[in-house]
């Protein structure tokens, strides 16, 4: 089993439209759960984190997390065109993250 | 805003040749990591540093990878005989403190061997 599992889509949604992105665990021991945004041959770029389980909220962009179910997901309200990048899961242990595959999403005008 | 920044944004190495990878970490940062990620692939921990000392590193950073700060901004990935699987993206990372939420990363270095 995977230690960090996402769906690689890629996901197409129209402008203004709510997107689910996800993520499953398996490492009991993770307590910090961040979401990053990668453009192509870019550096991942830190959007939300959560510690524990629990929602948070920053503008359009809800980060939630199971610990009971090992699931983590982001919602992007009102979705705009310049959302459209890679959303990457990563979770945090011992010194070092452990990302999802990535989540391509492309917000169609 | 503070960012990491790094050094070369694109590099092409004969197979076998030694490569070196640098980085400027976030100046008030004391944690710094380097990562990797081979094209149409996830993002995968290398190593992490702290205090001049490695703090984890995975099974990829064997004997050919080592990790140094020479001064007090610069931290390097020297990557020696290089193969041709380690044409990737090297990502370098840095955060203030031990916790996982507030890790920057670089704009990478892209590393093609040939």
């Amino acid at each position: 089993q995977k230690e960090v599992e996402q769906d690689p889509g890629p996901l197409s949604v129209p402008e203004g439209a709510i997107v689910s992105l996800n993520c499953t665990y398996s490492n009991s021991a993770f307590q910090y759960f961040m979401w990053y945004r990668q453009y192509s041959r870019k550096g991942p770029e830190l959007l939300m984190y959560t510690y524990s389980s629990g929602n948070k909220e920053d503008g359009r962009f809800t980060a939630q997390v199971d610990k009971s179910s090992k699931y983590i997901s982001l919602f992007i309200r009102d979705s705009q065109p310049s959302d459209s990048a890679t959303y990457l899961c990563a979770m945090f242990n011992d010194y070092k993250l452990s990302f999802g595959a990535g989540t391509t999403v492309t917000v169609r005008a | 805003e503070p960012e990491v920044t790094q050094t070369p944004s694109h590099q092409v190495t004969q197979m076998g040749q030694e490569v070196i990878l640098r980085c400027v970490p976030i100046s008030n940062h004391l944690y710094f990591y380097w990562y990797r990620q081979i094209l149409g692939q996830k993002v995968e921990f290398l190593v992490s540093f702290y205090n001049n000392e490695i703090s984890e590193k995975s099974e990829i950073f064997d004997d050919q990878f080592s990790v140094e700060r020479p001064d007090g901004s610069n931290f390097t990935l020297k990557i020696r005989s290089t193969k041709l699987e380690d044409s990737a993206m090297y990502f370098c990372a840095s955060s203030p403190g031990s916790v996982g939420n507030t890790i920057y990363f670089g704009e990478g270095s892209w590393l093609t061997v040939v």
